[in-house]
């Protein structure tokens, strides 16, 4: 199965700020598909990008996706309150899907 | 608004098996393939399997074969996964979520049943 290893673990970082998070695949991801998923305390997942690099419906244009092969990155341009959560990569091109072990985004 | 219904909890004892229910209101059984995915407290997510409702295809993660079933009912609109030989180890918050047909990303999800196995 695809190993997805996201990096840093944790990302503490102030409103404002910029955030960088990355996810690396043991193989190529198929097709490129790749998402990430933002989670926020006691809720379900959320989809913010499909396809490596689109913005899933009413996501806004701070986050990007960017990356091809193996490597791949979120970025948050500039961090609103409620982006502080746990976000996970995953990809869905090769069975069985699998995720990434999260980065939590904390305030500093 | 497309939308998926889970109960929000069960307790069950080491051994048993557990029925998790799944309801889609709209049109959504035409237009996602339904993922069940598991969260244990604290860790991370972990996808359990895929069942198409209108073909009823299923397929598995390799280390949940032979203890999970995932089933349908169409008039109804719901999709189930049965679980079973339970251990504490299953202790997890179930999710189902729609894979979207089209770009097959999981663009919406339930809001998750609580599973507690314990003696």
């Amino acid at each position: 199965e695809i190993v997805l290893t996201q990096s840093p673990g944790t990302l503490s970082l102030s409103p404002g700020e910029r955030a960088t998070l990355s996810c690396r695949a043991n193989e190529s991801v198929s097709g490129g598909y790749l998402a990430w998923y933002q989670q926020r305390p006691g809720q379900a997942p959320r989809l913010l990008i499909y396809g490596a690099s689109s913005r899933a419906t009413g996501i806004p244009d701070r986050f990007s996706g960017s990356g091809s092969g193996t490597d791949f990155t979120l970025t948050i341009s500039r961090l609103e309150p409620e982006d502080f959560a746990v976000y996970f990569c995953q990809q869905y091109g090769t069975s069985p899907v699998t995720f990434g072990g999260g980065t939590r985004v904390g305030i500093k | 608004q497309v939308q998926l219904v889970q109960p929000g909890a069960e307790v069950k004892k080491p051994g048993a098996s557990v029925r998790l229910s799944c309801k889609a209101s709209g049109n959504t059984f035409s237009t996602y393939y339904m993922h069940w995915v598991r969260q244990a407290p604290g860790q991370g997510l972990e996808w359990m399997g895929i069942i198409n409702p209108t073909a009823g295809y299923t397929n598995y993660a390799q280390r949940f074969q032979g203890r999970v079933t995932m089933t349908r009912d169409t008039s109804t609109s719901t999709v189930y996964m049965d679980l079973s030989s339970l251990t504490s180890e299953d202790t997890a918050v179930y999710y189902c979520a729609g894979g979207n047909v089209l770009t097959e990303a999981f663009d919406i999800w339930g809001q998750g049943t609580m599973v507690t196995v314990s003696s």
